[in-house]
């Protein structure tokens, strides 16, 4: 059973909307991490945090922007969605054990 | 900087046979090193770490690999392949502690398994 959740799994949105993908752990990690995954490539870290109110960005620029409110709540958000931010997005969580990675969020923009 | 390099972007296999994927790293630091699975439409699930411990590393489903510093290697192996082994695997490195820095990922290996 997965600790670590994200909502929507799948999500089809037009161009130009803001949308806001879940990450939500139950684990009290201080590490959180969202990764891109585009087909047949390998995930890029796009946003990174160490705890509340700390959030940096990752190797793979992005016009995404995060937040850390809450130790659990890392949401990720797209103020104005394009088709290149087609993907998938994955959430992960770590401690001194490793990291534990949520099911993903299929994201289109039409 | 560390990078991370899979052969093969698709690989198949009969049921029965053996598996091997291959993952070549480059690190400035000793690595950490793993391999994760992922099922359609799922997340990632670690296989196995290596964490400068045994270079031989058991992990879950009956796979394994070797951690071979001079030719900076870190192969995975199954020595008789199943029909649910089908999946996309990851290579992975980190240059911290116990993997819970920054990861750095391969390509992916997308496993075919052939009845």
């Amino acid at each position: 059973e997965a600790d670590i959740y994200q909502t929507p799994r799948y999500l089809v949105i037009g161009t130009g909307k803001k949308i806001t993908l879940e990450c939500s752990q139950t684990m009290g990690h201080d590490k959180m991490y969202w990764y891109q995954q585009d087909p047949g490539m390998e995930l890029h870290l796009i946003h990174y945090s160490y705890g509340v109110n700390s959030t940096e960005k990752g190797d793979l620029s992005s016009e995404s922007t995060v937040s850390r409110i809450r130790t659990e709540h890392f949401p990720l958000t797209l103020e104005s969605a394009r088709p290149s931010h087609t993907s998938q997005y994955l959430c992960a969580s770590t401690s001194n054990y490793g990291y534990t990675f949520g099911s993903g969020t299929r994201l289109t923009v039409v | 900087a560390q990078s991370v390099t899979q052969l093969g972007s698709h690989v198949s296999v009969s049921e029965g046979a053996l598996v091997l994927l291959r993952c070549n790293y480059s690190s400035s630091v000793p690595p950490y090193l793993f391999w994760y699975v992922q099922y359609p439409n799922q997340g990632l699930q670690l296989l196995l770490k290596y964490t400068s411990a045994a270079t031989l590393v058991k992990g879950i489903n009956g796979f394994e690999a070797e951690f071979k510093k001079s030719e900076t290697s870190f192969h995975l192996t199954k020595p008789s392949a199943h029909m649910s082994d089908a999946a996309e695997y990851f290579c992975a490195v980190s240059d911290a502690n116990f993997g819970n820095e920054k990861l750095t990922f391969g390509t992916g290996t997308r496993l075919t398994i052939i009845p």
